[in-house]
């Protein structure tokens, strides 16, 4: 099936800094991504949709100047998580969707957030 | 709204047995539906895709039935093996679900039993 990768796996950052995780389709072209959290033994919620060459679509209750989407190719979508609190310590996922099989959606391998 | 409903507590099933989970959902039927694994700390791993008008779709040791009267799906695991617990979320698409068109079960854990 295809792939969706996703980096860095792991990131610690201090409290106010800016985090960049990147999304990417190593083996299709993806012109909308998508990008969820994930709590503890929870649903996957859906943040905001990732569109190439466009802005991206955020979901209701998520700020969009607080988590930065930007999708400069066909095949990378990148999520900032700015000005970080431990709040936003979270499991962040990001999928895309392959058009080529039925639509359907895989994800990457998701990235720890941890905010101290 | 729709809810879709997987077994809330953990399955637990003896190694060489089938293992059987149940997605349910409520109001219309979706377009197609998915089943993913998704171990802890991991990413959702694609499985199988059922369109609305397949009864069955096999892969491997994997069973995926698709009943629209019932407003079920059930995911079979023939021949369990330890390797296959994890967390198992079914994911329907429909009009009016998500901008991924997708809406996710919160998921079953599924344990193997040497």
């Amino acid at each position: 099936g295809a792939v969706v990768s996703q980096h860095p796996s792991r990131v610690i950052c201090k409290s106010g800094t800016s985090v960049k995780i990147e999304c990417r389709s190593l083996d299709f072209q993806a012109t909308t991504m998508f990008w969820y959290r994930q709590f503890p033994k929870q649903s996957l919620m859906l943040m905001a949709t990732s569109n190439e060459g466009s802005k991206a679509t955020y979901e209701q209750g998520v700020e969009k100047d607080k988590f930065l989407i930007n999708h400069a190719s066909l095949t990378l979508s990148t999520l900032t998580v700015t000005s970080a609190h431990p709040e936003d310590s979270s499991f962040y996922i990001c999928s895309a969707r392959d058009r080529r099989a039925g639509n359907t959606i895989y994800f990457g391998e998701g990235s720890w957030l941890t905010v101290v | 709204s729709q809810k879709i409903e997987q077994n809330s507590e953990a399955l637990n099933i003896q190694e060489g047995k089938t293992a059987t989970l149940t997605c349910n959902y409520t109001n219309y039927s979706p377009a197609y539906l998915q089943w993913y694994r998704q171990d802890p700390g991991r990413g959702p791993v694609f499985l199988l895709l059922i369109r609305e008008n397949e009864k069955e779709k096999r892969k491997e040791r994997l069973k995926v039935t698709f009943d629209t009267t019932l407003k079920q799906s059930l995911f079979h695991i023939t021949a369990s093996q330890p390797a296959d617990s994890a967390t198992y979320l079914c994911a329907l698409s429909y009009s009016g679900g998500g901008a991924d068109g997708l809406t996710f079960g919160k998921g079953t854990h599924l344990i193997i039993q040497p």
